[in-house]
């Protein structure tokens, strides 16, 4: 069984620029999670997809972020424009069931390091 | 509020030593899980225990020991005899009352295990 997937890996971008990381999580997990770690601080919750809907996106930081899920497969999370302060590692993770299961665990993918010059 | 602190920002054992990485968490909520996760070098977040508010059984899991204290908020981890391969960076992290993957963590201990 193939892992939660994230692209790309790493990112380098200009401030103002436009970046759009993307998120394949484990075949059948309808529960899809982003995440972000700023340099040094604690992994903060954006927000939690159940299939296409967002079930809660209290996290997200401004609306320069916008993160979609079409289809309920895979997710994109777009930075538009970013700035400095988006540079950390972002985190995708999925899970089979809302709730916290032994048999469905939380998944997380390698994150994609985002750096703003 | 709720919040998870892991005040050791970074530790040095030479192997074979046994360290114990700290992890107080707050919360108003009487149902709550905790969780700990390993991130190696090549990034990923792995999964090492998950324990709710209920149980305060201590567990071990080979050198792994976790050790759940409600009276002191505190959910710390042993790593016994420790090995090379144990360096990573180490999260705690704390459950919304929902029950979701909603997690609050902790801001890492990185653990650096020298030969």
């Amino acid at each position: 069984e193939a892992g939660v997937t994230q692209f790309p890996s790493h990112s380098v971008i200009e401030k103002g620029q436009t970046v759009t990381l993307r998120c394949d999580p484990i075949s059948g997990h309808d529960n899809l999670y982003w995440y972000r770690r700023v340099m040094g601080k604690e992994i903060k919750f954006l927000l939690h997809f159940v299939k296409e809907s967002k079930q809660d996106e209290s996290g997200m930081p401004n609306n320069r972020f916008l993160a979609e899920r079409t289809g309920g497969t895979y997710s994109t999370l777009k930075v538009q424009p970013a700035e400095l302060e988006d540079s950390g590692v972002y985190f995708c993770a999925s899970s089979q069931v809302q709730g916290i299961s032994y048999n469905s665990p939380l998944h997380f993918g390698n994150g994609t390091r985002l750096t703003v010059t | 509020a709720q919040k998870v602190t892991q005040a050791q920002t970074e530790i040095s054992v030479v192997e074979k030593e046994d360290v114990t990485l700290d992890c107080v968490y707050e919360t108003r909520d009487t149902t709550y899980y905790l969780f700990w996760y390993k991130q190696p070098p090549s990034g990923e977040l792995v999964f090492l225990i998950r324990r709710n508010s209920f149980d305060e059984q201590n567990e071990i899991s080979g050198r792994y020991s976790w050790n759940f204290q409600k009276s002191t908020s505190s959910f710390n981890f042993t790593i016994t005899a420790s090995q090379v391969v144990d360096s990573a960076v180490y999260f705690c992290a704390l459950s919304e009352a929902q029950g979701t993957y909603k997690y609050i963590f902790g801001t890492g201990t990185r653990l650096k295990v020298l030969a």
